[in-house]
């Protein structure tokens, strides 16, 4: 199995720009999770998905910050606009129905200048 | 909201010291999990406890769960450079999936 793949690995663009994360869930998995990390803040939680329907998005920032799944096998999370303040590496992890340990992706490290 | 504590943030230790890592709640638990982030990684998923003072061994890694199902422990016997990172505990909020961080234990290793 590939695990979670995300990509880009790394990103680095202007503020203002749009950004699109994108992250492919194992297979199988049915719940999927949006974090981020930073030194400041540790890992949030930003939103999960539970079979492609967003279960809880409390953990969004702000309206800037939307994420979609369209199918079992791929979601994106989009930041439009950018700010510098976004900058943190932004994880991708799913889970399995029945287990709860969840898998992570390598993580896409974003920098906004 | 419900929290989880991790204690302590940093740690330092010669090569072939123990090593522990606390986790506390001011609620009841369903369950913790304890991953491990290497530098420049990402977490992975170590073990999971659910029962009332629960013990589990991984070669050289114990966790314990808590009698009231309110705190947690992680101890690693003799060190290693190999563990070296940060070591998180995390435990399930209700009956979703969602699960609330600590903001781990950062260890590092002088060999």
């Amino acid at each position: 199995d590939a695990g979670v793949i995300q990509s880009p690995r790394h990103e680095v663009t202007e503020m203002g720009q749009e950004v699109t994360l994108r992250c492919k869930p194992i297979s199988g998995h049915n719940s999927l999770f949006w974090y981020r990390q930073t030194m400041m803040r540790g890992l949030e939680l930003l939103i999960y998905f539970n079979n492609n329907v967003p279960i809880d998005d409390s953990g969004m920032p702000e309206d800037r910050f939307s994420a979609k799944m369209p199918n079992a096998s791929f979601s994106t999370l989009k930041i439009q606009p950018s700010e510098p303040r976004d900058s943190a590496v932004y994880f991708c992890a799913s889970s399995w129905a029945r287990r709860y340990e969840q898998y992570f992706g390598p993580g896409t490290r974003l920098t906004v200048t | 909201g419900q929290q989880v504590m991790q204690i302590p943030q940093y740690q330092h230790v010669q090569e072939g010291e123990d090593f522990t890592t606390y986790c506390n709640s001011s609620t009841t638990l369903s369950n913790i999990q304890w991953y491990k982030q290497r530098p420049g990684g990402h977490p992975v998923f170590l073990i999971q406890l659910v029962k009332s003072g629960e013990v589990k061994k991984q070669k050289r890694l114990t966790f314990q769960f808590g009698e009231a199902k309110k705190n947690s422990s992680l101890h690693i016997t003799a060190t290693q450079t190999t563990d070296v990172g940060t070591y998180f505990c995390a435990a399930h909020a209700g009956n979703n999936r969602k699960l609330i961080w600590g903001l781990g234990t950062s260890l590092a290793v002088n060999p």
